[in-house]
């Protein structure tokens, strides 16, 4: 049984450059969400995908970044011209949902995350 | 907004000693609770969760009671070990997103460290 997987676990960049993050969800999960987060604070949502969809963005989530789940299976965050303050842990999640259900109860599964270090 | 509420950290016990980490929550509608744990360097994983008024969510050892009357689910655990340090965080999903997904919002979390 393989839960979510993230790629890479540590990343440190330069300031100004380019960095991807990858996840996979655990197979047959539908939804997929990413979040940040940072030392001594809880996570925070960033974006949610329903299969190849995404449907909803957060606040937090500037135009510097971007994700895609174009299969509907793995998940890539971009983030371009990264600054000191993206430094933080990224977390994927992934949990199954069946068709029509609607209800808040759903468990939601997280990676070990992706530690990013802009220098 | 939905918001959670962890009482600070760290908190510190010598082992076997009783742990009780306050939870208090703010949400519209009917939210699920959750604990998750964060061992160091890795990330979250659910302790245990409970989805409507009264249930008890348990799990390893530790239990949380969905309290709506005080808005609160508290984490207690009766005999704690050396293995149980780690930061627990609090969290609640009630804001159905487009599509029915869920969005969990956490608390700051709370660092337990367990002593011999």
């Amino acid at each position: 049984d393989t839960g979510v997987s993230q790629d890479p676990r540590h990343k440190i960049t330069k300031r100004g450059q380019n960095v991807t993050f990858r996840c996979d969800p655990i197979s047959e999960h539908n939804r997929l969400y990413w979040y940040r987060q940072t030392l001594g604070q809880g996570p925070e949502f960033l974006t949610y995908f329903q299969n190849e969809a995404q449907l909803e963005k957060s606040r937090l989530l500037s135009d510097r970044f971007s994700a895609e789940r174009p299969k509907g299976s793995f998940s890539t965050l971009e983030i371009q011209r990264t600054e000191q303050g993206d430094s933080a842990m990224y977390l994927c999640a992934s949990s199954l949902s069946l068709l029509g259900e609607r209800g808040s109860g759903n468990t939601i599964y997280f990676g070990e995350g992706s530690w990013l270090t802009v220098v | 907004g939905d918001s959670v509420t962890q009482m600070e950290g760290p908190v510190t016990l010598s082992e076997e000693a009783f742990l009780t980490i306050n939870c208090t929550y703010t949400a519209t509608g009917y939210p699920s609770l959750f604990w998750y744990v964060q061992y160091p360097g890795e990330g979250l994983q659910l302790l245990l969760k409970a989805t409507k008024a009264d249930d008890k969510g348990s799990n390893k050892g530790f239990e949380a009671t969905y309290r709506k009357e005080t808005t609160s689910f508290h984490l207690e655990k009766g005999s704690v070990q050396v293995s149980d340090s780690a930061v627990y965080f609090c969290a609640l999903t009630s804001s159905i997103l487009t599509g029915g997904g869920n969005k969990l919002t956490f608390g700051t979390g709370t660092q337990l460290k367990v002593e011999l």
